[in-house]
């Protein structure tokens, strides 16, 4: 079935740690998108790719990383995971600029 | 940069109508989205509106007046799955056409 998978589901990370979440689609969308989901905040942008080898900072990028080297793939890093980095991370893509997003089905994150 | 409100909560009854509103301030305005969320899930796509009026969806129905910068998405002949967070997005030319989305409204449907 076509779409996006993330990796993990969830993970309990312990601050200070390195932490890679995973993000593929195999619908061979040019954009890809990270946003972080909190209560009462809505999805906010953390950084985004137009196309495969080209990235962008979001709304709330300080503390992420990111890279695109092929169209599939974009993996989000946290470098040192802080408690406030405790959130729902969601991976989207579309084909272009008014096309709805797809999303996949997210990390739950948990710093401690 | 951009404001977009929306009620955080609504509850209705089962077979009724329930309407949800948004308003934003945006520079460059170019496009609204609305999506459903349930609960522990991803978002789904429901409607798009770029020009001012009504598109209708099945039960689902979402208006736009760019005007007075606001939207509405129309719920009708409610359902118990309906029950899900239900979020507007906007797209601004300003902020190079990314997604910008509201805080959700959870909607509650009981029999």
């Amino acid at each position: 079935i076509a779409g996006i998978t993330q990796a993990p589901t969830s993970q309990i990370l312990a601050a200070g740690r390195r932490m890679t979440l995973r993000c593929t689609q195999d619908m061979r969308h040019n954009a890809m998108y990270w946003y972080r989901q909190d209560l009462g905040l809505g999805l906010r942008l953390i950084h985004y790719s137009n196309t495969a080898g080209t990235t962008g900072k979001g709304e709330v990028p300080d503390g992420y990383s990111v890279s695109r080297a092929n169209t599939d793939d974009f993996p989000l890093t946290l470098a040192s995971a802080v408690p406030s980095q405790t959130s729902v991370y969601f991976c989207a893509s579309n084909e272009g600029v008014n096309s709805p997003l797809h999303f996949g089905n997210g990390t739950r994150l948990t710093v401690t | 940069g951009q404001n977009i409100d929306q009620p955080t909560e609504m509850t209705a009854t089962e077979g009724a109508i329930v309407q949800i509103n948004c308003t934003y301030q945006t520079s460059g305005f170019n496009g609204l989205f609305w999506y459903q969320q349930h609960a522990g899930e991803a978002p789904t796509f429901l409607s798009y509106n770029v020009l001012d009026g009504l598109e209708e969806k099945g039960r689902f129905s979402s208006f736009l007046s760019r005007s007075k910068g606001y939207s509405y998405l129309l719920l009708k002949e409610l359902q118990m799955k309906d029950s899900a967070s239900y979020l507007c997005a906007v797209r601004d030319r300003s902020a190079g056409n990314k997604l910008t989305f509201g805080g959700g409204t959870r909607v509650l449907v009981k029999p």
